[in-house]
This record gives C-alpha cells, structure tokens and sequence, in this order.
C-alpha cells in the first residue's frame, strides 16, 4: 500500500527553528510537495522537490532523500503566523498526488 | 473571478438528499480535482479530470459522481447524502495532471453536514 508519515502535532517558540519531517513508501515517486493550510482555509504550495538534496526559499527549506523516502521541511526564524499545518505530499506512478495527514504546528511567543 | 471558487461555502443537507456542490476555475488548468478532508486523515482524492470530457475515480469515489463539460467547471454531485459523507470538498486545479512538478491550486472548500 502508499503510505505517508508525518508527526501529528509539533510546538516551537517564535524565533526559533523547526523541522518537520515526512517519510514515505509509495508505489512510484514523481517528485514531493510541501503545503501550508492555515485552520479554515485551502492548502497552498510552498514547494517541490524531485531531486535529492536541500531546496532553500527564503525563511523555508525542503530536504529529500529518494533512496532513504525521507523529506523534511525547515522552518527558520519562526514568526505567529507560521502556526498552521503542513502537509506532505507524493506525486505517485500515476501523477497522484498522495498526501500525509498533515503536521499541526504551533507557535508559542 | 481570481482562481477557484466553490460554491457553497457551507450546507447542512438531511440524509438522502441529492447535492451538487460547484467548482469553476479560470486558470484554463487542463486538470481539476476533488478531494474530501477529514479530521486525522489527509486529503482524499475522489475524481479527478485530465481534461474537459474525461474523467476518473480516486481512491474514494463511491456515492460521488462529477462531470467534465468544459474546461473551467468541475461539479461534484452526491446522489443519496449519507452522514459519513459530511467533510470538507476542497476542489483544485493544476496546468497539467500528467506531469510530476504540477502544482496543484485549491478553492476554499465547501463545508458539508449530513444529519
């Protein structure tokens, strides 16, 4: 079966550094996408990878290792708004995207 | 229009009941997509379309129905509401549906209650 792991809750304090990580066992892989979904709204990107390696976009950073089936995302400086949950993504053989659960991140002042 | 919209924003439907719930996007995404999302669980994709007049199932399509008339509407119709179909339908569109770097845009969700 397809299957994607990601931790269920996560709390970090404003300024700080969190990791947020993804492990996945699906049939194909077409590349990896990390969304935002703030509580009430729709999930919006905030990035892909296909090769292995970092991916560095501003305050935000994605990691993949394909051989591993293992991402993470790397939110640095950390402000209130970052508080949302973050989801992880596979594209499969089939062009799908299969998602994880998500991962609700909490920011403490 | 900017994007998706969905429409209704919100319904309580009484088991039984037919609903269509709307989806139009004016990105002339070749794509669109419809999942439901649970609390716990990740986004479930239950229809999709590569393109206008074709269509096909997810992984949870059963007691769902959606047709593909044209590029920008992708309407998804539950014939016979039952209470485990209340969920929130997010609908999403994407360039292409048959690469690997597509991004996906989504709608705002419609929040579904079936009593």
């Amino acid at each position: 079966g397809q299957n994607i792991d990601q931790p269920t809750e996560m709390t970090a304090t404003e300024g700080a550094i969190v990791q947020i990580n993804c492990t996945y066992q699906t049939s194909g892989f077409n590349g990896l996408f990390w969304y935002q979904q703030h509580a009430g709204e729709a999930p919006t990107f905030l990035s892909y990878n296909v090769l292995d390696g970092l991916e560095e976009k501003g305050r935000f950073s994605s990691f993949l290792s394909r051989s591993k089936g293992y991402s993470y995302l790397l939110l640095k400086e950390l402000q209130m708004k970052d508080s949302a949950s973050y989801l992880c993504a596979v594209v499969d053989s089939n062009y799908q995207l299969i998602w994880g659960a998500g991962t609700k991140l909490i920011i403490k002042p | 229009i900017a994007g998706i919209t969905q429409a209704p924003t919100s319904q309580i439907l009484a088991a039984g009941r037919r609903m269509t719930l709307r989806c139009t996007q004016d990105m002339r995404h070749n794509a669109m997509y419809w999942y439901r999302q649970d609390l716990g669980l990740g986004l479930r994709l239950i229809h999709y379309s590569n393109t206008a007049g074709t269509t096909g199932k997810g992984e949870v399509p059963d007691g769902y129905s959606v047709s593909r008339a044209n590029t920008d509407d992708f309407p998804l119709t539950l014939a016979s509401a039952v209470p485990s179909q209340t969920s929130v339908y997010f609908c999403a569109s994407s360039d292409s549906g048959t690469s690997d770097r597509d991004e996906q845009f989504f709608g705002p969700g419609t929040r579904l209650t079936v009593l």
